[in-house]
């Protein structure tokens, strides 16, 4: 699976957005980008993927670069609930016969009040 | 989402005794699960992967002798960590592979051998 490389840590204020970046910049062309967060002391909690398009759930939105070598994952209205390690993962789709999840160091997010 | 469920969810155990976490996927099957393993301030390492009806494959440096996985069912995986050490110590996370591709992880069980 392609690396990828996120700041190990930021700060952002509660209320405004966060903007999460990741560079993947040997992504393949069948691998996606997901991101996960881990609150302290519990499992790894989805939240959103995408191939080549922007995605927008209920959580966050996915903005991924037109050559697809980085991304940007945005929390529209940061909570002190949403203080957690952000993990941006790039993986082969479903249907390849490896696709497992390799997390790296992640970027520690910070909500103040 | 769908949701994957760890028991326990913390064990303390004397050296030398072999200690058995559950994964189960509650409310889908899961042909594939995966164990992680992480140490205190740092990432999450992947163990395992679990197939059911199959043998489990091991990422390189992990003890498949040690970490014995056994995913008997589409809803069950289990990860006994046989002979446990002080080394051992550390959270034991799961994953399963839900039909549309996203992996939804357990809440983790987190071990401390005496």
């Amino acid at each position: 699976d392609a690396k990828t490389t996120q700041p190990p840590s930021m700060d952002c204020a509660e209320g405004r957005a966060a903007n999460l970046p990741c560079n993947h910049s040997t992504i393949s062309g069948n691998e996606y980008v997901y991101w996960y967060r881990q609150i302290h002391s519990q499992g790894p909690q989805y939240i959103i993927h995408g191939l080549k398009n922007n995605e927008t759930n209920e959580m966050a939105s996915l903005i991924i670069t037109e050559d697809r070598k980085s991304s940007t994952l945005i929390l529209p209205h940061a909570t002190l609930r949403d203080t957690a390690v952000y993990y941006c993962i790039v993986r082969r789709g479903r249907r390849s016969n490896d696709y497992k999840l390799s997390f790296g160091a992640g970027t520690t997010v910070t909500v103040r009040a | 989402g769908a949701v994957v469920s760890q028991h326990p969810s913390w064990v303390i155990c004397k050296s030398g005794t072999s200690v058995k976490i559950e994964c189960r996927s509650l409310d889908f099957q899961a042909t594939t699960m995966f164990w992680y393993r992480q140490f205190p301030k740092q990432s999450l390492m992947l163990m395992a992967t679990s197939n059911e009806g199959s043998k489990a494959t091991y990422e390189q440096g992990v003890e498949k002798d040690k970490f014995l996985i056994n995913h008997a069912s589409l809803t069950l995986s289990t990860l006994t960590v046989t002979s446990a050490h002080p080394e051992d110590s550390s959270f034991y996370i799961c994953s399963a592979q839900g039909g549309t591709g996203e992996l939804f992880f357990g809440e983790g069980s987190r071990l401390t051998v005496l």
